[in-house]
Formats: structure tokens, sequence, C-alpha cells
């Protein structure tokens, strides 16, 4: 099993609050990604870095920032959380022979 | 044109079946690529890599056509079990990219 973990896996909140979820990997790896998707959707890639001080916007544009102060702890905020942010935020990191992705197991995210 | 595609599906196939999903990607210097499976409301997960020469796992083989530039999993002997969404990933240096995925219903 992969050593990746998110916190909250689910949290409810209202409109306007600063939220932050938290991803955490235990097997060093320097690559590291946030991934959101709607139920039924495909996979949207929102941040990445690929190490330490190292952070980049991916493919869908988003609200939300993200740091990498220490190589296993990768968290995303949200200043202003809005009903249009409700969904699933996944966290992966990357390995360096193999490629593989591991993920967590997710931040379901309700925005009222 | 998005850089890896896959057809949604769904796929709905009997028990016993053999069922076979293509995915196509754009970018010729694409380096590896891989086969996930993404259980309903659940995290992808490592299904298998695909390499030049082909790959079995079981029940599952995984191809790779570069002149073409798609990538297929064949899966034999469908089970219940199987039924999910199965998406396609494709690396360059460091970037991921994911296709849309395929779902799959295998039916009893």
């Amino acid at each position: 099993e992969a050593d990746i973990y998110q916190t909250p896996r689910y949290l409810v909140i209202g409109t306007g609050k600063k939220i932050t979820l938290e991803c955490s990997q235990t097997m060093g790896h320097d690559k590291m990604y946030w991934y959101q998707q709607d139920p039924g959707m495909e996979l949207h890639l929102i941040h990445y870095s690929y190490g330490v001080n190292s952070t980049e916007k991916g493919d869908l544009s988003s609200e939300s920032t993200v740091s990498r102060i220490r190589t296993e702890h990768f968290p995303l905020t949200l200043e202003s959380a809005r009903p249009s942010h409700t969904s699933q935020y996944l966290c992966a990191s990357r390995g360096p022979t193999t490629g593989e992705l591991f993920f967590g197991e997710g931040s379901r995210l309700t925005v009222l | 044109r998005k850089e890896v595609e896959q057809d949604p599906g769904p796929f709905n196939v009997p028990e016993g079946a053999t069922v076979a999903f293509n995915c196509t990607y754009s970018n010729s210097a694409s380096q590896s690529f891989f086969w996930y499976r993404q259980d309903c409301r659940k995290e992808p997960k490592l299904l298998m890599s695909v390499y030049s020469s082909g790959n079995e796992d079981g029940r599952f083989t995984a191809q790779l056509n570069r002149a073409s530039q798609y990538i297929s999993l064949l899966i034999r002997d469908s089970k219940l079990s199987d039924s999910a969404t199965y998406l396609c990933v494709v690396n360059i240096d460091q970037k991921v990219t994911f296709g849309t995925g395929t779902k799959l219903q295998v039916i009893p």
C-alpha cells in the first residue's frame, strides 16, 4: 500500500471560509500533484511540484494555492471557498524509477 | 485535440466476455505509459505499466503501438469485480497526462 495520506477525507463548509487540504507522503518522492475530479468526470491537474520550493499551476485554472516547504508535505489552500469549489481533490506522488503515481484517498469538499 | 483520448463508454459486457480498450496519444515524444483503474468514488490505482514489447498480468494484456500512437488493454474472462473506470496515462518527462477514462460494467 502507498504511504500517502490526505486530510480531511470529507469537509462541508460555508461560503467564504478559508480551508487547507493536507497531503503527506512518507516515500521521499520529489514529485507531487493535486488533481480535481467531479463525480463521474475526468481528472484535472490543478497544481504540481517537482521538489521543495517548486510549485507550478496545472492544466485547469484553479483559485487554490499550494506550497512545498518540506518534501513530504504538499498542502492546498482555498482562501475563500465558493460553491463552485465543491469537488473531490486527489493528491498524488510519483515514484522516481517507474513513474507510477500513488494517490491518496482524496478529500471530498462541499461548499454551501 | 486532447493529448490523450479514450472512448468514455460505457462498455456493458457479460461475465466471461473479452473486452478491449484503446487509448490514443498525440505527442510522439511520450515516454512511458500506464493503465490505472478507478472504482466509483475511489482514488485511481495502477493496474499495469505498458511496454513496447507488450505485457501480460493474468487476465490483463497491455500493448503499445508507438508508430500509431496508441495503447490497448485487453481483459479476458471478465469478472463482475472488473467493473470500474479504466484510465490511460501517458508521461513525457515530468508531465503526467490522464485520459478521460473508459467505463466498464460487467453484467451477470
